[in-house]
């Protein structure tokens, strides 16, 4: 069965260094999200994406992030100047449609850790 | 906020027994969708009901839909060992683009 991959597992940075988070989505699915859970919280929305440009994004997408399809398969979230407080699990999602507003399917998530 | 509170927060149930997670929400939605997440794990899908449904079964699982409450709920029946997780709604709402919003989540343990 397709999934939804991410790379690496577990991320260990400096606060103020770049981070890139690698994310593979199912191959047939059109549209693309980035969610991030903070230890002990809930699931927050961070960034959609289709058609190779940003749908919506929360007010935690700062400047600071920024979202990228290089090829016809990654989907990366890039951090740019890592803060203590980005410090979370980041999950990917895909969708093949949210017209009829279908089921996302994530991937295992990236730790990150900003010391 | 969009997205209500969870309840209960915690859930602690014998091998067999059923499970009742709770849900609410505050503004119109398309669907309400409900995901699982093993510790530390990424989040699986479980079911999704749309707004002019009101109940939905997937073998163990029932969702409802009370969408004058505002309200959606989960029965997990005959529960297992293995379905000890934590379990979380999450609402699409209209002209939002797809995206889910997540509630605080339900941590579900379940003794053997």
């Amino acid at each position: 069965e397709p999934e939804v991959t991410q790379t690496p597992s577990h991320q260990v940075t400096q606060m103020g260094q770049e981070v890139i988070l690698r994310c593979v989505p199912i191959s047939n699915h059109l549209y693309f999200y980035w969610y991030r859970q903070i230890l002990g919280q809930k699931v927050e929305f961070l960034v959609s994406f289709y058609n190779n440009e940003i749908s919506e994004k929360s007010e935690i997408f700062d400047d600071q992030f920024s979202v990228e399809r290089p090829d016809g398969s990654n989907f990366t979230l890039k951090i740019r100047s890592t803060k203590l407080e980005d410090s979370a699990m980041y999950f990917c999602a895909s969708s093949p449609s949210w017209r009829t507003y279908n089921e996302q399917f994530f991937g295992p998530g990236t730790r990150l850790t900003v010391l | 906020s969009q997205q209500g509170e969870e309840d209960p927060q915690a859930l602690s149930i014998q091998e067999g027994e059923n499970a009742t997670m709770n849900c609410s929400y505050k503004t119109s939605i398309n669907n309400l969708q409900w995901y699982r997440q093993n510790s530390g794990r990424g989040l699986v899908h479980l079911i999704l009901i749309r707004s002019n449904e009101r109940e939905k079964h997937s073998g163990r699982l029932r969702v409802t839909l009370d969408t004058s409450k505002k309200s959606s709920s989960l029965l997990i029946t005959a529960s297992r060992a293995a379905d000890t997780a934590s379990y979380f709604c999450a609402t699409v709402f209209y002209n939002q683009g797809g995206k889910l919003i997540f509630g605080q989540g339900t941590e579900l343990s379940v003794k053997p």
